[in-house]
């Protein structure tokens, strides 16, 4: 399987827990991305990497996010002390630059769900 | 402000054609997407448009876009039930930002 993947696909967790999701972009996309997206909207950008350079985080990031890409390879995305605010189906995308053309490709997601 | 704006649902009978709309922040943006997005699923990248195009066509598939207006139209031929999902419209906008913005999406239904 080429694709982007995400795991765990489903994550059902209590308030105050920490969860962490990984995201596998494709082999040789150098660049990968975190979107947010709750119901009945579109997704909304959290940060992304350039190989294991974290280059970009959006205000939506708060200090209970954190972000890694470690080896410019797979990432992950923690939630410090969830809140039931941060339900929402995590995407993860990557792409490869391409002249202007920067295409991004987005796994299947994880759906969080905080009781 | 950061508003990508679609119609939210759109209703057709198989076989009809479906036109989808979308208005955009900046007329900047370089390239422009469509995605679809099935129930509990991703993001499926259906095509894109670079910005000093007017029309793209892929097979069932048109784009048109309207700088001026900022006006991004998917256009579905043929429509059948398996294209019943919701349709993103994306930017990128310009200024070394590699993000997408999004638009709300539109629930597709096609009727049998």
């Amino acid at each position: 399987d080429t694709g982007v993947s995400q795991n765990p696909r489903h994550k059902i967790t209590k308030r105050g827990q920490n969860v962490t999701f990984r995201c596998d972009p494709i082999s040789e996309h150098n660049r990968l991305y975190w979107y947010r997206q709750t119901l009945g909207q579109g997704p909304e950008f959290l940060t992304y990497f350039q190989n294991e350079a974290q280059l970009e985080k959006s205000r939506l990031l708060s200090d209970r996010f954190s972000a890694e890409r470690p080896k410019g390879s797979f990432s992950t995305l923690e939630i410090q002390r969830t809140e039931q605010g941060d339900s929402a189906m995590y995407l993860c995308a990557s792409s490869l630059q391409e002249g202007l053309r920067r295409t991004q490709y987005f796994g299947p997601g994880t759906r969080l769900l905080v009781l | 402000g950061e508003d990508v704006e679609q119609s939210l649902f759109l209703s057709v009978r198989e076989g009809d054609s479906s036109v989808i709309n979308c208005t955009y922040t900046d007329s900047s943006s370089t390239y422009l997407y469509w995605y679809k997005q099935e129930p509990g699923a991703g993001l499926q990248l259906l095509t894109y448009i670079f910005s000093n195009m007017d029309m793209k066509q892929d097979q069932r598939l048109t784009v048109l876009l309207n700088k001026k207006d900022k006006h991004l139209s998917l256009r579905i031929a043929d429509t059948q039930t398996g294209d019943s999902a919701i349709y993103f419209c994306a930017e990128t906008p310009p200024g070394g930002t590699y993000k997408y913005i999004f638009g709300t999406g539109t629930r597709l239904k096609v009727l049998a």
